[in-house]
């Protein structure tokens, strides 16, 4: 089983759509959470962290369930220019040091 | 303020060959960390240096290893390369602790021939 786990869509909404998408981890060690955006051929870019009591960045709205282990990303009023893939990402505490565990990511297609 | 910069951006090997990837941290940032990441796949943790040295790694055998400089700049080496080592390779570099977030640099992408 990996130890993240994401459906590798893609989504294909029209524009304006609400669109969710979901993630689950399988390392109860995990202390931190964020979800990356990735245009295709580039580097990850952090979208926004994911905090145990939700939050949200304008059309964006992140939860976590830690009981569930489990992570969503909502998109609201969906824009063409959201087309890209959406990386989960867990950080796992170990000893003194962390590493990053990636999802394989969810690819999001907006159609005018 | 220049973010993480990464050379080259692209490398052709052939199978056998070594390779060295270099990585300048965003300034300010002392954590470099280094992901493979393959096509349709997520980022795989390599491994991560902190006050040059190795203190994290991921499922990579040794043919990987790396380096970490005092001006916190970094390099990865991969030894008798194989054609499943294409790829391109990520640093991410941080400041502050796991629940800060890592910032990438656009990667160099590796092929093997």
């Amino acid at each position: 089983r990996k130890e993240v786990e994401q459906d590798p869509g893609p989504f294909n909404v029209p524009e304006g759509a609400t669109v969710a998408f979901n993630c689950t981890y399988s390392n109860s060690a995990s202390q931190s959470f964020f979800w990356y955006r990735q245009d295709c051929r580039k580097e990850p870019k952090l979208l926004m962290s994911v905090y145990s009591s939700g939050n949200e960045d304008g059309r964006f709205t992140a939860q976590l369930n830690r009981a569930s282990q489990y992570i969503s990303l909502l998109i609201r009023d969906s824009k063409l220019s959201d087309s890209a893939t959406y990386l989960c990402v867990v950080n796992i505490n170990l000893d003194s040091s962390y590493k990053l565990i990636f999802g394989s990511g969810t690819r999001l297609l907006v159609r005018p | 303020d220049a973010g993480v910069t990464q050379s080259p951006t692209h490398l052709i090997k052939t199978r056998g060959q070594q390779v060295t990837l270099r990585c300048s941290p965003k300034s300010g940032h002392d954590t470099v960390s280094w992901y493979q990441q393959a096509l349709g796949q997520g980022p795989q943790f390599i491994f991560q240096y902190y006050e040059e040295e190795e203190r994290q790694r991921g499922n990579f055998p040794d043919r990987f290893s790396g380096h970490q400089f005092p001006n916190y700049s970094s390099e990865l080496n991969v030894n008798a390369l194989l054609l499943g080592d294409s790829a391109l390779y990520l640093c991410a570099s941080s400041y502050g602790g796991p629940n800060q977030p890592q910032h990438f640099g656009d990667g160099t992408r590796l092929s093997i021939l």
